[in-house]
């Protein structure tokens, strides 16, 4: 059971939008920065977005977040069929002095 | 930036290993390089780090006294040992470089390939 709870899976058409939410508390997303990573199958993973909502060099503007309270929310819109992947949320938990990942959600793009 | 790491592992339980990561692209000395893995079919787990500031490790509390963060600044290479394996610790493994401020650990942003070790009698 992670510390973090995503949905195990989303679905969407290719050109819509879909958005993977990731729950935790005051003592991890609450109070400390979320960055989101995705893994292409058979891949490593890969920095999607850090400091809450920024995008490194490289990754197209169809992906955002946002995160408010103890929540934090991975949108894309534009849905191609490269995005297929596993989305991870991760950040520091203080109360259990250690890093947190999500459960991972698999993005189908039917 | 790359992170090149070792190749795959096959150890008996019981047995320990050492995955090395190697660095280039930046000045390794002034990340921190964290240790994240994944078993089979499942999601990431943190397993520990260790930071560019102060040399500190931090370790996630089930792995802790079997696992050691270390780094080689004149390789620019990190190491993850693991001891006493089981089978549970079959995985592959990554290291990554971290991004960090004294007030902590804000995010992953170079990832290695990753090692298969499979733990197995």
């Amino acid at each position: 059971q992670s510390v973090l709870t995503q949905p195990p899976s989303v679905s969407a058409a290719p050109g819509q939008k879909v958005s993977i939410s990731c729950s935790g508390s005051t003592s991890n997303i609450g109070n400390n920065f979320v960055s989101w990573y995705h893994q292409l199958p058979g891949t490593a993973p890969k920095l999607l977005i850090y400091d809450n909502t920024k995008r490194p060099s490289g990754i197209p503007d169809r992906f955002s977040a946002s995160k408010s309270g103890t929540s934090a929310t991975l949108g894309i819109t534009g849905l191609q069929t490269g995005d297929e992947a596993d989305y991870y949320c991760g950040t520091w938990d203080t109360s259990l002095s250690a890093w947190v990942f999500g459960g991972g959600t698999k993005l189908t793009v039917l | 930036v790359q992170l090149v790491q070792s190749g795959a592992e096959v150890k008996k339980p019981g047995a320990s290993v050492k995955v090395s990561c190697r660095a280039s692209g930046y000045p390794f000395g002034t990340y921190g390089v964290t240790w994240v893995r994944q078993a089979p079919g499942q999601g990431l787990e943190w397993m520990g780090w260790i930071s560019a500031y102060n040399g500190k490790t931090d370790y996630a509390q089930k792995l802790q006294g079997r696992v050691t963060v270390t780094t080689d600044t004149s390789t620019s290479t990190a190491y993850l040992e693991l001891r006493s394996l089981r089978s549970d610790d079959t995985a592959v493994y990554y290291c990554a470089r971290m991004w960090e401020l004294p007030a902590g650990v804000n995010y992953f942003d170079s990832w290695g390939q990753g090692t298969l070790v499979t733990v197995s009698s």
